[in-house]
């Protein structure tokens, strides 16, 4: 079955820490990866997303993604993280030619001065 | 442009009350998508489009229904409106992928529901 699992429902840092969010996938075909950030009260704002070619995406906002097939994931890192970051992160994953986004249930990231 | 313009903001409904969610999107997108978010969940497809005149359930689509007359709008409807449809909805737009097209849905700001 197609799925996104993202183990980390919470997460807190500091602000200038190191951030990584993890995202594992199961996906029957070559998958479309996606991270989207939702503010409180905003809508999905996409940071970043893969397609093809080099594994090692870069966003919005300073992010990026790494996608690694064997390991079947899509982390999101920020190096030094800003208390503007504290928001709801959604991994996804979709097909190329149809549109039924899957959704993973989100981790949500607190920032501490 | 504007992007993707969601109305209401916010609505109270009682048990039975029908209402419409407005979507509106200025991009020339042809394919249009609603969802809902839970709390604690990830978002639920309930309807999408691939153009005018072209709808198709998602995974959720029980107790709704859309319409697509024109490629702007996409509004969602609750006929009999039930507690178990408070929730957060979400409409979205894009291209369609394949031919070598990036797709990437665009979300609107949502709309707050409430059924008591």
């Amino acid at each position: 079955a197609q799925s996104v699992t993202q183990p980390d429902i919470h997460i807190t840092v500091s602000e200038g820490a190191s951030l990584e969010l993890r995202c594992n996938y199961s996906y029957g075909a070559t998958p479309y990866l996606f991270w989207y950030v939702q503010s409180p009260g905003q809508g999905l704002q996409l940071l970043l997303k893969y397609f093809s070619g080099d594994t090692l995406v870069q966003g919005i906002k300073g992010f990026e993604a790494e996608f690694k097939r064997s390991q079947s994931s899509f982390n999101l890192r920020k190096p030094s993280v800003h208390w503007s970051d504290a928001a709801e992160y959604f991994c996804a994953v979709g097909p190329y030619n149809t549109d039924k986004l899957i959704f993973g249930t989100g981790t949500r990231l607190q920032v501490f001065p | 442009n504007a992007g993707v313009t969601q109305t209401p903001k916010f609505r109270i409904l009682k048990i039975g009350q029908s209402m419409t969610l407005q979507c509106t999107q200025d991009m020339n997108h042809n394919y249009m998508y609603w969802y809902r978010q839970d709390p604690g969940m990830g978002l639920k497809l309930i309807y999408y489009s691939v153009g005018a005149g072209i709808t198709d359930k998602g995974e959720v689509p029980n107790g709704y229904n859309v319409s697509r007359s024109t490629t702007e709008d996409f509004p969602l409807r609750l006929e009999l409106a039930a507690p178990s449809q408070t929730s957060v909805y979400f409409c979205a737009s894009s291209f369609p992928g394949g031919d070598g097209v990036e797709e990437t849905q665009y979300f609107g700001p949502g709309t707050r529901l409430l059924v008591l």
